[in-house]
């Protein structure tokens, strides 16, 4: 069975720091790979999402993320963090040609002035 | 274009009562899910449907029902409510259930049993 492990609970940042939240995942076959963001008291929206072809995939905010495959991993990171980057963000992974999501335990991102 | 509405937004209530919170999608999205998000357990699949008049189980379905009697609208019950399903219940909605559809969520309901 797939399963998604998200390392960190809890990140604190200075903000303009660079950031990584790590997720590792476990498949016996192919799979679509996601990062999902929960600002407060609002409901989940897509970051970016790994299909196929290159690696990197970016966000039009400034997040980019790696599949990995040797590594089963699929790290989230940001160069330069913001004050409005706070919020919780989940990894999720889906086995190709399966129905259903699965979610990583969760990272808050918390960004310190 | 609303997206994913969920109605209501806030809820107490006490051991035993029931309750049904209401999603409703405007996208004609077939695919719909009902998660539950607990403090450091990410997102749980309770019940999804992939189409009207269709219903399947996710990973804790139990202490749950739900009907897709219209496209739009997915429904979950709550017929005896304890105080494990205190928790903040999500619905999502996708085109479809594989390949690179993503998922749009509403804003959530918040339920304390009592």
């Amino acid at each position: 069975a797939q399963s998604v492990t998200q390392l960190d609970s809890q990140v604190p940042v200075f903000e303009e720091a660079p950031v990584e939240l790590r997720c590792n995942y476990s498949s016996s076959v192919s799979v679509y790979l996601f990062w999902y963001v929960q600002y407060p008291n609002q409901g989940l929206q897509l970051l970016l999402k790994y299909l196929s072809g290159s690696t990197l995939v970016e966000s039009i905010n400034g997040f980019e993320a790696e599949f990995n495959k040797s590594q089963t991993s699929f790290h989230l990171r940001k160069p330069s963090v913001h004050i409005s980057d706070t919020a919780e963000y989940f990894c999720a992974v889906r086995n190709q040609g399966a129905q259903k999501l699965v979610f990583g335990q969760g990272t808050r991102l918390t960004i310190n002035p | 274009n609303a997206g994913v509405t969920q109605t209501p937004k806030f809820r107490v209530l006490k051991t035993g009562q029931s309750m049904t919170l209401l999603c409703a999608q405007d996208m004609n999205h077939e695919y719909m899910y009902w998660y539950r998000q607990d403090p450091g357990m990410g997102l749980r699949l309770i019940h999804y449907s992939v189409g009207e008049g269709t219903t399947a189980k996710g990973e804790v379905p139990d202490g749950y029902n739900v009907s897709r009697l219209k496209k739009q609208n997915f429904l979950l019950g709550l017929e005896s409510a304890a105080p494990s399903q205190t928790s903040v219940y999500f619905c999502a909605s996708s085109l479809s259930g594989g390949g690179s559809y993503e998922q749009y969520f509403g804003p959530g309901t918040r339920l304390t049993v009592t």
